[in-house]
């Protein structure tokens, strides 16, 4: 069964542009969350989605979206970007609820200059 | 709030050594416990999982062990090697959302040397 897949690997943009990242989950999974991981923060939960339904939110601005397509794949987009979202966005699935395995994709690494 | 906590934050051992990786939570409902190892720069890899009415969990060379009354759990690497150098992580779901939301702890940098 393939893994978790995320689209692009590596991106560089600029302050100011949007960019959007893509997550195939593992065939079958309903739920996708995205996080944001950095060295001084670890960590973070974006948000998630189930049943292309936004589930859960985490702490970040407006400028982070998300959704979810009928076939569960997702989507993230951050628009006007900062500096500060220099960051590896990672995406997880797993099939319906909290107990059980999160799968993790190998993430998309952003680079803002 | 759920707080996650690792401890030591980086770790060297000489390979062949036994270890234990230690993660304490402040909230004790919690749903299960996962442990992860990230390779510098790439994902997640998932390694065990421990519901929250298990004790334990072995997958090969690794044990994980909950004891949620006193809000730990610890990674028992047996028989340590150079291949097992990663950062290790845990998290818990948050148990008042119905979703898989995940606190991670910030991780324990393990280093086996040959």
């Amino acid at each position: 069964k393939a893994g978790v897949t995320q689209t692009p690997r590596y991106l560089i943009k600029t302050r100011g542009q949007q960019v959007t990242l893509s997550c195939s989950p593992i065939s079958g999974h309903r739920s996708v969350s995205w996080y944001q991981q950095t060295p001084g923060q670890g960590l973070q939960f974006l948000f998630e989605y189930f049943s292309e339904t936004q589930r859960n939110k985490g702490n970040f601005p407006g400028r982070f979206s998300g959704r979810q397509f009928s076939n569960s794949r997702s989507e993230m987009n951050v628009s006007t970007l900062e500096l500060g979202d220099s960051a590896l966005y990672l995406c997880a699935s797993s099939l319906m609820t909290v107990q059980e395995t999160q799968y993790f994709g190998p993430g998309t690494r952003l680079l803002v200059l | 709030k759920q707080e996650v906590t690792q401890i030591p934050a980086a770790l060297s051992v000489p390979e062949g050594e036994n270890l234990v990786l230690n993660c304490s939570f402040t909230d004790s409902a919690i749903y299960n416990l996962q442990w992860f190892r990230q390779d510098p720069g790439k994902g997640l890899t998932s390694l065990l999982l421990i519901q929250s009415s298990q004790r334990e969990q072995t997958s090969g060379r690794l044990n994980a062990s909950l004891d949620k009354s006193s809000g730990r759990s610890t990674l028992y690497i047996a028989a340590s090697q150079p291949g097992d150098s990663a950062t290790y992580l845990c998290a818990v779901p948050l148990k008042e959302t119905s979703g898989s939301r995940l606190t991670f702890g910030e991780g324990t940098q393990l280093t086996v040397n040959p």
